[in-house]
Parts: C-alpha cells; structure tokens; sequence
C-alpha cells in the first residue's frame, strides 16, 4: 500500500515558468514532510520541508505547500531553470519514528 | 572527505551467488538505512539500524540481510542474488525530522 503517492511520473515545463510537483499521503499520522531531488548518477539531496503545524514553507525559489485536510502537498519552483531538470521524491515521516516514507517520483523536465 | 561513501559504485554478479554491498559514514551517526530505487516504485525501505547490532527489516526486506558492527559501518547482503534485485541501492543517514544524508549509490545487475 503506496502511503506517499505522486500521480505524475514526468513533468515538462518551459524556462523561466513555474514548476508545481505535486504528492499525496493517506497515513495522518504523518506531521513532517520533505521533497528531495535526484541527478542522474547521484543519490537524492534534502531540498525543502515542512512540519504539520505550517502550510506554507519557502526557500528561495522554492515553496512548499502542506493542505491537511486534503492530505496534499505541492512544490512550486519560481522561475524555473534548466538545472532544476531531475527526478524529485516527496517524502514524509511522523514524530517519534525515524524512517522516511518516499513517493514514488517525479522526473521534471525544464525546456530551454 | 565524502559523509557516505557506497561501494561498490556497479556491480555485475549471477544469478544465485551472494553480494555484499557497503556503506560507509563518517558522520557518527545513529541510524542509518537501506534503500532500493526502482521504477515506478520510488524509494522503499530494505533494512534499517537504529544503533550497533540494532537492525530492523523495511518493507521490501525479504531476500536481503543486514549487519552493523560498527557505527560507521553499515553491510547489505544478498544471500542468494535474483534477477528481481537488479536496482539501484542507496545508503543513506539521518533522521525523519530532520531528513536523511544519501550516499551516490550501488547499481546491481543480477544475470
């Protein structure tokens, strides 16, 4: 049973658009989500985060929004470039259990 | 000097012969974890350990072993390799609140 689900195995967006990436859970119990991104060749790097008790979470050009009552949260990636082209995982995890349960990705494309 | 260094890098081996792959931090971190990329699957869980001689089985554990007799040290083993392990394998440390540390990676290909 897929608790982290992303329905869009690939993405296609033009240069200098915004990027939206999104990811679905069905475990509530989960209060701590991340997104990871992944080159070719190398293994996933920490992008960004969010808790539970926040809806929105931004860093730089990217932004993490968490809908609760949806059991959704999105990546936004303002302006777009071509080094954001990579295959991006959303992950999450609740208090006091340390393992981290991963979507199934979603290989984003930026066109020049 | 590399926080998790994986090795082998790739790695060829027949049907039915065993595979050990390491893992290797220098971060003295507690836990530490094994996964497996494939696609259309993301990320799952094989094994994790929580502390020295203290493992637990993931979600994909079944064909796989672990060992961990040292903090710095963390050994995935297949006893006998099948063609359905053929997959990229990471190592990566950390932990859920504060996300994990990944190493670059084991490409197995079981034939």
């Amino acid at each position: 049973d897929q608790q982290v689900k992303q329905n869009s195995p690939s993405l296609s967006v033009q240069e200098g658009r915004i990027s939206i990436l999104n990811c679905d859970y069905t475990n509530s119990m989960f209060d701590y989500f991340l997104w990871y991104k992944k080159y070719p060749a190398e293994g996933p790097t920490f992008l960004i985060s969010i808790s539970s008790i926040k809806d929105k979470n931004e860093d730089g050009r990217f932004t993490v929004f968490l809908n609760k009552s949806a059991k959704h949260l999105s990546l936004h990636i303002v302006p777009s470039q071509p080094g954001d082209s990579a295959v991006y995982f959303c992950a999450a995890s609740n208090f006091g259990n340390e393992k981290l349960t991963f979507g199934t990705g979603t290989r984003l494309t930026i066109i020049p | 000097d590399a926080g998790i260094t994986q090795s082998p890098r790739h790695k060829v081996t027949e049907t039915g012969t065993p595979v050990t792959l390491r893992c290797h931090q220098t971060e003295n971190h507690r836990y530490m974890y094994w996964y497996r990329q494939d696609p259309g699957h993301g990320l799952r869980l094989i094994h994790y350990s929580y502390g020295v001689k203290d493992t637990d089985k993931g979600e994909v554990s079944d064909g796989y072993s672990v060992s961990r007799s040292k903090t710095e040290d963390f050994l995935l083993t297949l006893e006998s390799a099948t063609s359905s392990q053929t997959s990229v394998y990471f190592c990566a440390t950390g932990t859920g609140g504060y996300g994990y540390t990944f190493g670059s990676g084991t490409r197995l290909t079981v034939v």
